[in-house]
């Protein structure tokens, strides 16, 4: 079945720093969606990607839809602790799009 | 913006109880999810529905029930409630096929 691979699975960075993750497939996507999810919290959608090759920013955000569908980034300039929590790649699934697949998440921890 | 509420933050049940949770959606979505989140195991879709009185099984449908009267309420029926059913729950939305899900802010719920 589809899945979705998130790396790092973890990351552990200075306040400040930028921050690098990706999301890839074997299967093709043609919508990729980032999620935020902070302790205790739902997922709060991030940003949605729609087109290959389409790289869209949303504050210190920027991620893109690789141009082989395969895959996706998303990238955090000059993090600050409020970007703590569970970052989360999905994508419509094939099996009923109005169902998602979800990646396992890439957890964020942030040293000041 | 989207508006996901689910009725209960926190909820301690007993075993055996008949647990209902319930979840509002203000957007008039056609779709309505439930999810249960637990670690190293990410989001496991429960139930969707598509329509009103219209629902799919996910993934993990074992142990539970839905009801969708009315457009914008979904609600999760645990009908006899288990120790391994101690979990976050989480609701969502969408307006369409591919299109991004919205979630609530959960529901940890405690079967004792």
């Amino acid at each position: 079945g589809q899945q979705l691979n998130q790396s790092p699975q973890s990351m552990f960075i200075q306040e400040g720093e930028d921050v690098s993750m990706n999301c890839t497939s074997s299967s093709i996507f043609n919508t990729w969606l980032w999620y935020k999810q902070e302790p205790g919290e739902g997922p709060v959608l991030l940003i949605a990607l729609y087109k290959a090759g389409e790289l869209t920013s949303n504050g210190r955000l920027t991620a893109q839809f690789g141009i082989t569908r395969k895959d996706s980034f998303l990238n955090i300039s000059a993090s600050i602790p409020s970007d703590v929590g569970i970052y989360f790649c999905a994508g419509p699934s094939i099996q009923g799009a109005q169902k998602l697949v979800f990646g396992q998440g890439t957890r964020l921890t942030i040293n000041p | 913006d989207v508006k996901v509420t689910q009725s209960s933050r926190y909820l301690v049940k007993r075993t055996g109880e008949k647990v209902f949770l319930e979840c509002v959606q203000d957007m008039d979505h056609e779709n309505m999810f439930w999810y249960r989140q637990d670690p190293g195991l990410g989001l496991r879709l429960i139930y969707f529905s598509y329509d009103v009185k219209m629902k799919e099984k996910g993934d993990i449908p074992e142990g539970y029930s839905v009801s969708r009267e009315k457009k914008e309420r979904f609600s999760l029926i645990l009908e006899s409630a288990s120790t391994n059913q101690t979990s976050m729950y989480l609701c969502a939305s969408s307006f369409g096929r591919g299109q991004p899900q919205h979630f609530g802010d959960g529901t940890r719920l405690s079967i004792l």
